[in-house]
């Protein structure tokens, strides 16, 4: 069946240092994929997004990567800041899907130390 | 910026009470969402919404839950009859359609049922 999910639950960096989230997804068919920054009692707060005719997107110190073949996408926030601190979620919507559901892994913890 | 308002921000019920949970989308979307999320746990999907009706919904969304638009701004959740699982966040998303798929959430509402 579809599913998201990220390989590691927690992540901890150093202010300053880049980092890199991981999440597999399984549904070959979706054709949309974003990544969600939720801080404690909040909600999900827009990061990036990248369609599936796409390998790279670039925002501001972010980069999503995604990987067709292996069914991996990537988020990369360059020079993690505490402020980066955060639970991050990727999510994936069905390329026949209309109505936009989106699936979402389970969740990465990033820790920036000072 | 335009973003997404829900109300309220904390709400606490008995077990068997309706509850109401209202979002304010972005005013000139035309998709709107509704996703939970049990406390540490990820991001669900309950049920989309378009053109004044339900697109699609999860299995989650069963007969007690139901969703109205009832008028050019406001987009409600009901529970028609809580129960102790339904305690989680509600998150409310809007799109704005077309090509672009980015949804916007709100903050939430905090529904506990005792």
């Amino acid at each position: 069946g579809e599913s998201v999910g990220l390989h590691l639950p927690t992540l901890s960096v150093q202010e300053g240092d880049n980092s890199i989230i991981n999440c597999a997804y399984s549904n070959s068919a979706s054709d949309y994929f974003i990544w969600y920054k939720q801080e404690s009692g909040k909600g999900p707060q827009f990061i990036i997004d990248i369609r599936s005719n796409m390998d790279k997107r670039q925002g501001q110190r972010v980069t999503v990567l995604l990987n067709k073949t292996v069914k991996h996408l990537s988020l990369q926030i360059a020079a993690t800041q505490p402020g980066d601190s955060a639970v991050y979620f990727c999510a994936e919507r069905g390329r026949y899907n209309q109505g936009g559901k989106l699936i979402f892994g389970q969740g990465t913890e990033l820790s920036v130390k000072p | 910026e335009p973003e997404v308002t829900q109300t309220p921000s904390h709400q606490v019920t008995q077990m068997g009470q309706e509850v109401i949970l209202r979002c304010v989308p972005i005013s000139n979307h035309l998709y709107f969402y509704w996703y939970r999320q049990i406390l540490g746990q990820k991001v669900e999907f309950l049920v989309s919404f378009y053109n004044n009706e339900i697109s699609e919904k999860s299995e989650i969304f069963d007969d007690q839950f139901s969703v109205e638009r009832p008028d050019g701004s406001n987009f409600t959740l009901k529970i028609r009859s809580t129960k102790l699982e339904d305690s989680a966040m509600y998150f409310c998303a809007s799109r704005l359609g077309g090509s672009t798929d980015t949804q916007y959430f709100g903050p939430g509402t905090r529904l506990t049922v005792l």
